[in-house]
């Protein structure tokens, strides 16, 4: 089975400041990666994506992450946030192999930029 | 285009009551996911739908829960009896076969058990 844990429930920063937040999952097999974002009173929203091939992937608004396959992670990261990148950040697996796109999400975490 | 769904947004119900919430995919999706996000606790996997396979319903919670698809389009999960403990943002998602096909989500319905 799979597992995902995002160890930082919440995330303080100042604006303009660089952010990461960390994944790390469990998985006997290969999996692909994604992180969700979930701004307040808004539905969740693809980020980013790993799926093979290049190990940094590059999103929407600025994000990237990088997968470690080695440390089984895969953190998100901005060099400079704004305001309104306060919001929910889910960062989830899915297996290759089981043929559907069943997702296992983290426990999430809040970035609440300030200031 | 129109992206999922989901109605009602807010549902508040007394202990005890059935509950039905409703999602509409995105046209042409031919996978429906349902997921339940509690406070502190993430999105909790629940169903899943894929054309006229058998349904995945290893993340029902209890024999309470139960969901089904109609048509291979409009989806309804259904709660029997429920219990505070079912107070919780139900989340319906959407996507083309396959498992590096992005899910698109809806707003979600609340879900408040009284």
């Amino acid at each position: 089975a799979q597992s995902v844990t995002q160890l930082d429930s919440q995330v303080p920063v100042f604006e303009e400041a660089p952010v990461e937040l960390r994944c790390n999952y469990s998985s006997s097999v290969s999996v692909y990666l994604f992180w969700y974002v979930q701004y307040p009173n808004q539905g969740l929203q693809l980020l980013l994506k790993y799926l093979s091939g290049s190990t940094l992937v590059k999103g929407i608004n600025g994000f990237e992450a990088e997968f470690n396959k080695s440390q089984t992670s895969f953190h998100l990261r901005k060099p400079s946030v704004h305001i309104s990148d306060t919001a929910e950040y889910l960062c989830a697996v899915s297996v290759p192999t089981s043929n559907t796109g069943k997702l296992i999400f983290g426990q999430g975490t809040t970035l609440q930029v300030k200031p | 285009g129109a992206g999922v769904s989901q109605s009602p947004s807010n549902k508040v119900t007394e202990k005890g009551k059935d509950v039905e919430l409703r999602c509409d995919p995105i046209s042409g999706h031919t996978a429906l996911y349902w997921y339940r996000q509690s406070l502190g606790q993430g999105l909790e996997f629940l169903i899943y739908f894929q054309g006229n396979s058998a349904p995945d319903k290893s993340g029902l919670p209890s024999d309470r829960f139960s969901a089904e698809r109609t048509g291979g389009s409009v989806s309804t999960l259904t709660i029997q009896r429920t219990q505070q403990e079912d107070s919780a943002v139900y989340l319906c998602a959407s996507s083309f076969l396959g498992p590096n096909s992005p899910l698109h989500f809806g707003n979600g319905t609340r879900l408040t058990v009284t």
